[in-house]
């Protein structure tokens, strides 16, 4: 079974925090990516990279960064949180059509 | 740009059947997936259409028609444990072009 793994499922943080979500998948893929998932706005991607220490901006990059140093393990950074980045985050990995995600860290940003 | 649309909520009962229908606009077109997603849970993968027409995979299939820029899931059976949410999501590009989703519908299966 894929498995992706994501380093905590709940966090809370303060306003100017920097802060580090560490997501690992154990199946080789070469694409990771990075959500961000808000109540009725659905799945928006952040950042994704289909190689090691690639990376390309998705939908939403600002604010984010990612680091890929690892072809298993893709962090997202958040550089100095902020409120309006409360939300769940969900990190995924592919090698071809589907995608597999991990569990989620829901992030709170006091 | 691409947008998907698809309906934000849906209720049945238990034991029918229910659409939830998705139309894209993309650049390009590689294939429509769809995912469930269950309260508290991560998205799943459920079905990919490349060609026009209709998979089926136990109670769920899945249907494409690229003219008209349209593909539905359907479930069948409709069991509790369907409720979840459910996204449409198209690749518009090949090889690393990411996923872009829909904005999901919610199933509730009511009894």
């Amino acid at each position: 079974d894929v498995k992706v793994t994501q380093s905590s499922r709940y966090l809370v943080k303060r306003t100017g925090e920097k802060v580090f979500l560490e997501c690992v998948q154990d199946m080789d893929h070469e694409n990771m990516f990075w959500y961000r998932q808000d109540p009725g706005l659905g799945l928006r991607l952040i950042y994704f990279s289909y190689d090691v220490k690639m990376k390309e901006k998705g939908d939403i990059p600002e604010g984010y960064s990612v680091s890929r140093e690892k072809k298993e393990r893709f962090s997202l950074i958040l550089e100095s949180a902020s409120t309006n980045q409360t939300s769940m985050y969900l990190c995924a990995s592919s090698s071809s059509e589907t995608q597999y995600f991990g569990p989620g860290t829901r992030l709170l940003v006091l | 740009g691409q947008s998907l649309e698809q309906p934000s909520e849906v209720t049945a009962v238990e034991g029918a059947i229910v659409q939830i229908n998705c139309t894209y606009q993309t650049s390009g077109f590689y294939g429509l997936s769809w995912y469930q997603q269950h309260d508290g849970g991560a998205p799943t993968f459920l079905s990919y259409n490349a060609l026009d027409g209709l998979e089926e995979t136990g109670r769920f299939s899945s249907f494409l028609s690229r003219s008209d820029s349209y593909g539905y899931l359907l479930l069948q059976e409709l069991q509790m444990k369907d409720s979840a949410s459910y996204f449409c999501a198209v690749r518009d590009g090949t090889g690393n072009t990411p996923l872009v989703f829909g904005k999901g519908t919610r199933l509730s299966v009511i009894a």
